[in-house]
């Protein structure tokens, strides 16, 4: 049982490239999201998917795109990296809330990203 | 909209001595309330969280939080630190409709010997 599993966990960028970063659960969640962490600002959510088939904006979702592959999987797409995009990025995932484990989120363990 | 304010960006504690995190929160209606912790190079874990159960609510690793409705506060302790608690620690809430979490910014703690 590996639970949240992120791929790469590095990666650098040069100022226009593009990259998807891969997020997979294997605790059957329904519920998947992506964060950024940056210095004194805590988490901000990207984007999330609150069930297969579905994605839907967070906070912070401009010059990123999702893709919930199927219920396991859920990519974060960058089309035109930006130096501003340079951050921590976790991935997550929840059971519904109507299961009663409101805000219990189970995390990835990051991938950090460098765009110069 | 709610959002939470987390008091001091870094804290530093001896060994031994009490752990204070503090956490204040605005929601326009009763909220869930979490504290997650970050070890270093690590995701978030889930510490404790509160769901109108219990004003006191004790978690993983000897840390509890207390709700204070009338403070709109949910602070942090553990009575003796260990160096093991270094780490990062994230206060949070939502609402009952949806898992949206809103984090503050992070509180992270060094333990001196």
């Amino acid at each position: 049982n590996a639970g949240v599993t992120q791929t790469p966990k590095f990666q650098v960028l040069k100022t226009g490239q593009s990259m998807t970063l891969q997020c997979a659960q294997d605790m059957n969640h329904n519920s998947m999201y992506w964060y950024r962490q940056d210095p004194g600002m805590g988490l901000r959510l990207i984007y999330y998917s609150a069930s297969e088939g579905t994605t839907d904006k967070g906070e912070v979702p401009n010059g990123y795109n999702v893709s919930r592959l199927n219920k396991r999987e859920f990519s974060l797409r960058l089309e035109s990296a930006a130096p501003s995009q340079t951050s921590v990025y976790f991935c997550a995932s929840s059971e519904p809330w109507t299961s009663g484990r409101v805000g219990e989120q189970y995390f990835g363990p990051g991938t950090r990203l460098t765009v110069t | 909209a709610q959002s939470v304010t987390q008091l001091g960006s870094h804290v530093s504690v001896s060994e031994g001595a009490l752990v204070l995190l503090r956490c204040n929160y605005s929601s326009s209606v009763p909220p869930y309330l979490f504290w997650y912790v970050q070890y270093p190079n690590q995701g978030l874990q889930l510490l404790l969280k509160y769901t109108s159960a219990a004003t006191l609510v004790k978690g993983i690793n000897g840390f509890e939080a207390e709700f204070k409705k009338s403070e709109t506060s949910f602070h942090l302790t553990k009575p003796s630190a260990h160096m093991s608690d270094a780490a990062e620690y994230f206060c949070a809430v939502t609402k009952a409709a949806g898992n949206k979490l809103t984090f503050g910014g992070g509180t992270r703690v060094l333990v001196k010997p």
